[in-house]
């Protein structure tokens, strides 16, 4: 059974602070893995995804890598602003006899202190 | 453009009744996703539709919810005979289907059962 586990559950941090997420899974035939932002009460916005030949995407201030081999993934958020508050949600995606869905962590609730 | 739209974004009924969920895709995106999200929890998977059959209803927790998508566009997710514990926020996802497989969410319908 595919799981996904995201440590820590919540982190609060001050501002301007670099910040690391972290993401396990046990699937290794992973064909992606997404990174989401959800602000509450709100749906999810795809930050990054990382396709299973990659290593680490970029996007502004935010870099994620990906080792397979291992079964981790990591966010990392750089100068971290109080506007980046939100629950960030780790998800796999595998390919099973061409069926596709996302097997998603519990997410880490993130503040960012003033 | 346009993202993914859904319908109602609230909706609160009495157990028993019956309920519909809309799910508008981004236009051309063969692939919808319907998730379902407890509070405090990641989303979990329900079904996932390639065109208008449904390739993967292996999330669906029991014969009281059916989903559809006659024309391989909107989408319908259907609950009948609903239950306190069907309370949660229903969200859809859609994608192109092609390689990165990005799955793009809408802002979910908060459906609560009294």
């Amino acid at each position: 059974k595919q799981e996904v586990t995201q440590i820590p559950a919540a982190l609060s941090v001050p501002e301007g602070e670099n910040l690391v997420l972290n993401c396990s899974f046990t699937d290794s035939a992973i064909y992606n893995l997404q990174w989401f932002r959800q602000d509450p009460g709100k749906g999810l916005t795809s930050l990054l995804l990382i396709q299973s030949s990659q290593r680490e995407q970029t996007s502004g201030r935010l870099n994620a890598s990906l080792d397979k081999s291992s079964g981790r993934s990591t966010l990392y958020i750089a100068a971290s602003q109080p506007g980046d508050s939100a629950t960030y949600l780790c998800a796999e995606q595998t390919i099973i006899q061409g069926a596709q869905k996302l097997v998603f962590g519990q997410g880490t609730r993130l503040t960012i202190n003033p | 453009g346009a993202g993914v739209s859904q319908t109602p974004s609230n909706k609160v009924t009495e157990k028993g009744k019956y309920v519909e969920l809309r799910c508008d895709p981004i236009s051309g995106h063969t692939a919808l996703y319907w998730y379902r999200q407890s509070l405090g929890q990641g989303p979990e998977f329900l079904i996932y539709f390639q065109g208008t059959g449904a390739a993967d209803d292996s999330g669906l927790p029991n014969d009281r919810f059916f989903a559809v998508r006659p024309e391989g566009s909107v989408s319908t997710l259907k609950i009948q005979r609903t239950e306190r514990g069907d309370s949660a926020v229903y969200l859809c996802a859609s994608s192109s289907g092609y390689s990165r497989n990005e799955q793009f969410f809408g802002p979910g319908t908060r459906l609560t059962v009294l």
